[in-house]
């Protein structure tokens, strides 16, 4: 079945500078990876997700990359802001079986003053 | 907005009691999940279910139980409560179209509970 790694568990960066999170798959079917933002208290929340026909998807100040052939794909946080504390995971899955999506253990990024 | 809605956001419960934790989603999803969320072990799944009276176990099924007699609700049943179950519980829905899409999971806010 799929494997998910996500690096690192935990990241601090400066207000304003750029954050990165990223995550291997196992399984080379997978086509869909969502990433997950929990905030304190929260239940996590979809934030951006990419489908493996697209290499690159922006939504403001937030990037996913996919790079099929190694199976990496990874979260990029730019100009950091107070608000992006929180936990982040990734996941995987194969959307045309309706897999069950498959969650990496999270990143727990720190926003510094 | 759509919602899953869990019932209570903090319990405490004794060791030996029978703990119900309720899950309601608005959506119409035919798929309900449910985890463990622990420091440094991430979203363990517990248990799932696509389809009302369905039920699948997850990676760790173990002490607990699974009830899904309608669509919209999916409870979940620590049969025997123990202090190792003391975690945050999140239920999960998804639509089986939605996710062919792409769409992902709904969240609730999830359940803290402490078992003493």
């Amino acid at each position: 079945g799929e494997n998910v790694e996500q690096h690192p568990s935990t990241l601090s960066v400066q207000e304003g500078d750029s954050a990165v999170i990223k995550c291997t798959y196992s399984d080379s079917a997978s086509n869909y990876f969502p990433w997950y933002k929990q905030e304190l208290g929260k239940g996590p929340q979809l934030i951006i997700d990419i489908r493996s026909n697209v290499g690159e998807k922006k939504d403001q100040r937030i990037a996913v990359t996919l790079n099929k052939t190694a199976k990496h794909f990874s979260l990029h946080i730019t100009e950091t802001q107070p608000e992006d504390s929180a936990v982040y995971f990734c996941a995987a899955s194969n959307a045309n079986r309706d897999d069950k999506i498959i969650f990496g253990k999270g990143t727990r990024l720190h926003i510094l003053p | 907005d759509v919602k899953v809605t869990q019932s209570s956001r903090y319990l405490v419960k004794r060791t030996g009691e029978k703990v119900f934790l309720e899950c309601v989603q608005d959506m119409d999803h035919e798929n309900m999940f449910w985890y463990r969320q622990d420091p440094g072990l991430g979203l363990r799944l517990i248990y799932f279910s696509y389809d009302v009276k369905m039920k699948e176990k997850g990676d760790i099924p173990e002490g607990y139980s699974v009830s899904r007699e309608k669509k919209e609700r999916f409870s979940l049943i620590l049969e025997s409560a123990s202090t190792n179950q003391t975690s945050m519980y999140l239920c999960a829905s998804s639509s089986t179209f939605r996710a062919r899409a792409g769409h992902g999971y709904t969240f609730g806010s999830g359940t803290r509970l402490t078992v003493v």
